[in-house]
């Protein structure tokens, strides 16, 4: 099975930082990863598929890039909205979440 | 617009099974695999497994082999799962989304205590 290894696992930032967070795949996933964004109480919302493809309605701050193993995912400005947390999904083979990223406010 | 609309909250005894569903509409339910995840309180996320309504075929997360049956209904166009032996660590919500994980239903909070 592919392991997926995401950091950091929390994120202090201000408002209108750029934050970044990586995934390390245990194999390579031929670009096969997508970015997901989970606040409290809610399912997780797509925000990027296919390394870098933004799913219709994410503001452009979000950026995803990567190949092989690895990959990262970027807010440029981040916004009060964004505080949340962060999974990152290999779908290259079966699936599987990285361990999450908690972006929190400075 | 596609949906996928969960069953209510489960109170279950340990030992017990649940049965939790997952109905989808606003696309053709044969033509994607459904998937189910979990989530206990203030962890991350957990892939259980997936049926491919079209043909039944499934394929599952080994941790959850013998714990987690998936099962889907075409003339009703709802995906199934079914939790057995069930512990305290099956507590949590448990949510099933479509294919590339693209869209989500609301979860399901099955709550395992005596």
């Amino acid at each position: 099975d592919i392991q997926m290894t995401q950091s950091p696992p929390s994120l202090s930032a201000s408002l209108g930082d750029k934050v970044t967070i990586t995934c390390q795949a245990s194999q390579n996933i031929n670009k096969y990863i997508a970015w997901y964004q989970q606040k409290p109480g809610k399912a997780p919302r797509q925000l990027i598929r296919y390394t870098s493809t933004l799913v219709s309605g994410t503001p452009s701050r979000f950026s995803g890039s990567g190949s092989g193993r690895d990959y990262s995912f970027s807010i440029s400005n981040v916004e009060s909205e964004d505080i949340a947390s962060y999974y990152c999904l290999q779908y290259d083979n079966l699936r599987t979440f990285g361990g999450g990223t908690k972006l929190e406010l400075k | 617009q596609v949906q996928l609309q969960q069953s209510g909250a489960e109170l279950v005894k340990p030992g017990s099974s649940v049965k939790i569903s997952c109905k989808a509409s606003g696309y053709t339910f044969t033509s994607y695999d459904m998937h189910w995840i979990k989530q206990q309180p203030g962890n991350g996320l957990e892939w259980i497994g997936w049926i491919y309504p079209g043909n039944g075929n499934t394929k599952y997360n080994q941790k959850f082999n013998g714990k987690a049956t998936l099962t889907a209904d075409k003339s009703s166009s709802t995906a199934y799962m079914q939790l057995s032996s069930l512990t305290s660590e099956d507590s949590a919500v448990y949510f099933c989304a479509r294919g590339v994980l693209d869209y989500w239903g609301q979860g399901v909070m099955v709550t395992v205590s005596s």
